[in-house]
Order: structure tokens, then sequence, then C-alpha cells
């Protein structure tokens, strides 16, 4: 069965911080890894995609790399501000009709 | 970013009543899904719809559910006789390219 873990699943950070979250897949038949974040109560809001071709991502202060050979993938963020503080869900598409298989989610405070 | 927009934002229903949850995908965008989210729990995968009708659908999607695109646009999600254990966020989404787009979600709480 497929399975999406990350972790850790809180993290609490003082602003200005570098950090980096982990997620790991068992299915090798990926097509691509989305990472999203959801706010309390809120909906997900995608913020980078990476292709099975591809190593790495970036967008603004975030860097997502993905290893096929090992099942990883990590999110960077660079010096962490408060408005960063969400839940950070990774979730990997298959081929085909790409059905997203999510994590449980990194749980991030960043205190000022 | 595209907008993918949810009504209502917030249903309360008595178990084994039906309830429609719908969704305004982004046009041009055919590819359609659904997920729910049980409290404090993973982002489930529940159905996947292109080219008018169901391409993937979860074990969780059994015959109590059904979608459909009524008049072209709109993408629902119909659950029959809800259930207790129904009460989560049910969130579209829709693609064009690789990225999935997620709506605001419903909430549905089942009494």
């Amino acid at each position: 069965k497929q399975e999406v873990t990350q972790i850790p699943a809180a993290l609490s950070v003082p602003e200005g911080e570098n950090l980096v979250l982990n997620c790991s897949f068992t299915d090798s038949a990926i097509y691509n890894l989305q990472w999203f974040r959801q706010d309390p109560g809120k909906g997900l809001t995608s913020l980078l995609l990476i292709q099975s071709s591809q190593r790495e991502q970036t967008s603004g202060r975030l860097n997502a790399s993905l290893d096929k050979s090992s099942g990883r993938s990590t999110l960077y963020i660079a010096a962490s501000q408060p408005g960063d503080s969400a839940t950070y869900l990774c979730a990997q598409g298959n081929t085909g009709f790409q059905k997203l298989v999510f994590g449980t989610g990194t749980r991030l405070l960043v205190s000022p | 970013e595209p907008e993918v927009t949810q009504t209502p934002s917030h249903q309360v229903t008595q178990m084994g009543q039906e309830v429609i949850l719908r969704c305004v995908p982004i046009s041009n965008h055919l590819y359609f899904y659904w997920y729910r989210q049980i409290l404090g729990q993973k982002v489930e995968f529940l159905v996947s719809f292109y080219n008018n009708e169901i391409s993937e659908k979860s074990e969780i999607f059994d015959d109590q559910f059904s979608v459909e695109r009524p008049d072209g646009s709109n993408f629902t999600l119909k659950i029959r006789s809800t259930k207790l254990e129904d009460s989560a966020m049910y969130f579209c989404a829709n693609r064009a390219g690789p990225t999935q787009y997620f709506g605001p979600g419903t909430r549905l709480t089942v009494l």
C-alpha cells in the first residue's frame, strides 16, 4: 500500500531560522510531488510541484528537492517568518489520472 | 493563482439525509477530483473525473457517493444517505497541467 510520511510532525522555530521539512514515499511509480500549505480550517494552497524528471524547484524563499531513488523529498524554507506558520503537506502524484496521496503533514510554528 | 470555489462553506445535516456539495472549477481545467479530510487526519482521495466519467475511485467512494457535472461547468459530489462518519472537510480539486488546485473546502457536519 502506498504510504507518504512526513517528519517531524511539529516544529517550532524562532523567526529568521532556515528549516527543512521531510517527506518520504514508498511507491516508485511517482509522477510528481506537490507541496501544499494549509492554514487552520482552510483549504490547501499549492506551493511547489516537482516532476519525477526534476531534482528541485524554487519559489522565493522555498526550495523543494526530490530524490526518487531514496523515496524522499525535502522542503527548505529560508529565513522563516511568523507568517510561515501553518501545516505543510506533501503529496505524491502517480501516473495515470494523478490522484494525490498525502502525508500527515508538519505543523510549523515560527515565533517572533 | 487560479481559483476553485466551493459551496456551501459549511453544511450541517441529519444522519440519513442527502447532501450535495458543489464546486466551480477553473475554466478549461478538465480533470476533477474530490478529497476529504476527517478532523486531525490525512487528506484522502475519493474520486477523479475526466471527460464526463469517473476515471478512478477509492474504497471510500461506495454506492452512497456520486459525482456529476450537471450543467457542464459545476462539479458536484452527492452523498445519498449521510452517516456520522461522513463528517469531514471535503475538497474539490482541478487541474489542466500537473498542478492540482484546491478549493477552500466544505465542512460537512452530520448529526
